[in-house]
Parts: C-alpha cells; structure tokens; sequence
C-alpha cells in the first residue's frame, strides 16, 4: 500500500526556521516526483514545487522560489521542505504528494499544519 | 503560467441532483486535466485524470469531459459524501502546474 507520512503540526515564531518531512512507503521512492502543496486557512491549494528523489532534480514554483528549500533523502525516502526565516504568511497547511511522470497527483500525505505566531 | 479559473465558486444542489462544474484553462492544456476533491479536514483525493479518465475506485456517477480550455466535471446523482471542495489541476505545462479556486458543492 502506498502511504505518505508527513510529520506532526508545528508552532513557530517569525523568524524561526523549520523543516518538515514527508516518507513515502509501499512503492519505489526513487521513480515517482514528490511535490509540495500549500493551503492557507480557508483557501486552494497552490502548487510549490517538485523533488524527484532519485536525482534530487528539484523545480519551484515562480511563487515560492526563494521563499523555500525543497529536498530528500534517498536512502530513507524522506522529502523534506524548510524554511530559513518564517513569516506568520506561512501559516497553512502543507501536503505532499506523490506524481506520476506526467503530473498527476496520486497519492496525498495527510498534511501538517505549520502555526507561525509570536 | 497557465491560469485555471474554476465556477462557479459555490454550487448549492440538493442530495439526487446533478451538479455540473467548470475549469477553463487560460490556453490549451489539450487533456491534461485533473479533478481532486477535498472534504474538510482531509487531503485531497484523485477523482478524475485525463480530463474524463475515472480513478482508481471512484464511482461511476463522476464524469468528467472536455478538452484544450473547457472543461466539466458531472456529479449525476449527489449522494450526501459528494458535499465537498473540488479542484481541477493542469499538467499540460509539466513540471509547471497549477491548480483552479476550487468550486464548493453544499447541501441546498
């Protein structure tokens, strides 16, 4: 069975830095893309960006290029997203997912909720 | 970026109707369109890929249809686990996607 596990909820401060994960079971972790969705309180989601782990080729969105840092580890299909400086806009939750090679999302992790207030 | 706009924003439908929704792509995405739906507190599921391909395990009364910028998801006949957020999603412009604002289907 194809499972996507994402870390618990976070409360963070401005400023603070953060990294979530999100490990992948029950397939090849290596042959599928990973991607990161935003969705603020009460709003869509918003496409964030793509890992593929098995050459950690990352791709942002225009939005959020620069604002976080995507990556994984192969060796313990695990995808990361972090943050170096939050900002209490970030607050949402965030969901990865796996993809097929043409786009289409699969598989949902069951999302972690990121709090930033001071 | 490809711009998806969905409407209407809210469809109000009482249980047994049909519910029609709609995604239009700001350029031609051929059929290379997603449907997700989303019940509070949960992810989102896969509903529809190919613009009318069900997926796995998704009941026969979702359709979904279209093609290049106009596209249609049919509920036939709403069941009362049907009352939830959906979104189309291109990936026409892969690896760039993007997803539509969502069209909430309540209770009338």
């Amino acid at each position: 069975e194809v499972q996507l596990v994402q870390s618990g909820a976070e409360v963070k401060k401005p400023g603070e830095s953060l990294k979530i994960s999100c490990k992948g079971s029950g397939y090849s972790f290596t042959s599928y893309w990973i991607g990161w969705v935003r969705q603020m309180p009460g709003k869509g989601l918003e496409w964030m960006g793509i890992i593929y782990p098995g050459d950690s080729d990352t791709r942002y969105s225009p939005s959020f290029q620069g604002q976080v840092t995507i990556s994984a580890d192969k060796s313990i299909s695990t995808a990361y997203l972090q943050w170096s400086s939050l900002k209490a806009s970030d607050t949402a939750m965030y969901y990865c997912a796996r993809l097929t090679t043409v786009g289409i999302i699969d598989y949902w992790g069951q999302g972690t909720l990121v709090t930033v207030s001071s | 970026e490809i711009v998806m706009t969905q409407s209407p924003a809210t469809l109000s439908v009482s249980p047994g109707e049909r519910a029609t929704l709609s995604c239009r792509a700001s350029q031609s995405v051929s059929s290379n369109l997603a449907w997700y739906q989303q019940k509070p507190g949960q992810a989102p599921r896969l509903l529809i890929y190919g613009a009318s391909t069900r997926a796995t395990g998704i009941p026969a009364r979702f359709s979904g249809s279209g093609s290049g910028t106009e596209f249609t998801l049919t509920i036939s006949s709403l069941q009362s686990e049907d009352f939830a957020v959906y979104y189309c999603q291109q990936y026409n412009n892969w690896p760039g996607l993007t997803f539509g604002g969502g069209t909430k289907v309540e209770i009338k």
